[in-house]
């Protein structure tokens, strides 16, 4: 069965700091791994996917995620954080049969001044 | 090209009462998904319809339910609401064909029940 954590609840940032969030995966198959933002009373946007191409993937608004097989983890960095950043960041796995997606318990990012 | 719309976007129902839910994919998609996020359970999968067929179902009970109609679009329905059940719904849409296809949140339709 597929399964996701992410380490840390809240995380929070200097703006123009490095954003690192992390997520590790649990998968008994080669596994497609997702990234979405929701920003408040919205739904969720994609910010990138890996589907077993290249290791490092980059998606919109600067953010990249490296897949490490060896520590079963995909997680989420951009090099500087911008007060737009701020909102609430899911990883997420495709779980078993169509178009299921699991996802992580969500992480919170604050972007301070 | 349009994004996928849900409506209404919020609802608020008493106990005991039902609810539908519905959801207009990306023009072209013919897969839809339903999720439902609560603060304490998450971001739950409800089910999946794909060319008007349910592929794929989450563990929720059978007051839960849900149609395709031949246009794409989705409906939801919840019957005998229970104070739980409140919480955001989200669809996705996506083209369906593949496991690697992305799927396209709408912005989610809020449900109170009291």
């Amino acid at each position: 069965a597929q399964s996701v954590t992410q380490l840390g609840s809240h995380v929070s940032v200097s703006e123009g700091a490095l954003v690192l969030l992390r997520c590790n995966y649990s998968s008994s198959v080669p596994p497609y791994l997702f990234w979405y933002v929701q920003y408040p009373n919205q739904g969720l946007q994609l910010l990138l996917k890996y589907t077993s191409a290249a290791t490092l993937v980059k998606g919109i608004n600067g953010f990249e995620a490296e897949f490490k097989k060896s520590e079963t983890s995909f997680h989420l960095t951009k090099p500087s954080a911008h007060m737009s950043d701020a909102a609430e960041y899911f990883c997420a796995v495709r779980g078993g049969g169509y178009n299921k997606l699991i996802f992580g318990a969500g992480t919170r990012l604050a972007v301070h001044p | 090209k349009a994004g996928v719309t849900q409506t209404p976007r919020y609802l608020i129902k008493t106990r005991g009462q039902q609810v539908t839910l519905s959801c207009s994919p990306i023009s072209g998609h013919r897969s839809v998904s339903w999720y439902q996020q609560t603060p304490g359970q998450g971001l739950q999968f409800l089910f999946e319809y794909f060319s008007e067929t349910q592929r794929n179902k989450g563990n929720f009970p059978g007051r839960f339910s849900g149609r395709q109609f031949s246009n794409s679009r989705s409906e939801m329905n919840v019957s005998t609401l229970e104070l739980g059940d409140s919480a955001l719904y989200l669809c996705a849409s996506s083209a369906g064909q593949a496991d690697t296809d992305t799927q396209y949140f709408g912005p989610g339709t809020r449900l109170t029940v009291l």
